[in-house]
C-alpha cells in the first residue's frame, strides 16, 4: 500500500517566517502534486512536480521532488497571514492511475 | 471558481437513512471522482468514473455506490447511514482517465449523521 506522510501536521508561525513542509514515501511517484485548501473549500492545485530533482518556484512557495520521487518538500518564504491553509500533498502512480493524498499540514500564520 | 459543481452544501440525516451527493464536472472533463475527508482518515479515494464506466476503486463501503450518466454529471449514494459516516464529501473532475493528472475540486457536501 502506497502512502504518504506529511510533517508536521500543524504549524503555528509569525507573519514574515519561512517555514519547510515534508512529503515522504517508501513508494515511488511518476508525480507529486501540492494543493492547498482552505475552510469550506476544496483542495486546489498549487504544483505538480515530475522530475526527480525538480525545483518549482510559484512567487514565495518553492516545491522539490525529491531525486528517488519518493518524497517531496514545500518552503514558504515570508509567510502572510493569506498563506493560512491545510496543505496536501498528493502523489500519482502511474502503476495504478491513483492519486493518493497525504495527511496534510495545517498551517496557520499570526498577523 | 473551480468549474465543479456540488449540491447540497450541507446535509443534515438521521442514522438508517439513506442520501443523494451530486456533482456536475468542469465542462469537457469526462472522469469524475469521489472522496471522503474526516478529521482522523484524511482525504480518502473513493471511487473514479470515466466516461461513464467505473475505472478505479479505493475506499468504498459497500453501502456506499456511484454512477457516473450520460451528461457526465455523477451521484454518491450513501445508505443505512452511521454516525461515523459524518465528513466532507468531495467530488473531482479532470480532463482524462488518468487518475495522477490535475483535479479540480468542488466545495463538498458536509453530511452530518445524527
Amino acid at each position: 500500500t502506497q502512502l504518504l506522510e506529511q510533517s508536521p501536521q500543524f504549524l503555528s508561525i509569525q507573519e514574515g517566517e519561512n517555514l519547510t513542509v515534508y512529503c515522504n514515501s517508501s513508494s515511488v511517484f511518476s508525480s507529486l502534486q501540492w494543493y492547498r485548501q482552505e475552510p469550506g473549500e476544496g483542495p486546489v492545485l498549487l504544483v505538480t512536480v515530475v522530475t526527480g530533482g525538480e525545483v518549482k518556484k510559484l512567487k514565495r512557495l518553492t516545491f522539490q521532488f525529491g531525486d528517488a520521487r519518493k518524497d517531496s518538500s514545500l518552503h514558504i518564504t515570508a509567510a502572510q497571514p493569506g498563506d493560512t491553509g491545510l496543505y496536501l500533498c498528493a502523489g500519482g502512480s502511474s502503476n495504478t492511475g491513483k492519486l493518493i493524498f497525504g495527511q496534510g499540514t495545517t498551517l496557520q500564520v499570526k498577523p | 471558481d473551480s468549474g465543479v459543481t456540488q449540491t447540497p452544501k450541507h446535509l443534515i440525516t438521521a442514522t438508517g437513512q439513506r442520501v443523494t451527493l451530486r456533482c456536475s464536472p468542469r465542462s469537457g472533463d469526462l472522469s469524475v471522482y469521489w472522496y471522503q475527508q474526516s478529521l482522523d482518515q484524511g482525504l480518502q479515494f473513493l471511487i473514479q468514473y470515466y466516461n461513464g464506466e467505473e475505472r478505479a476503486k479505493g475506499n468504498i463501503l459497500e453501502r456506499f455506490s456511484a454512477q457516473q450518466f450520460p451528461d457526465l454529471h455523477s451521484e454518491l449514494n450513501l445508505s443505512s447511514l452511521e454516525l461515523g459516516d459524518s465528513a466532507l464529501y468531495f467530488c473531482a473532475s479532470s480532463v482524462g482517465g488518468q487518475g495522477a493528472e490535475k483535479l479540480f475540486f468542488g466545495s463538498g457536501t458536509q453530511l452530518s449523521v445524527l
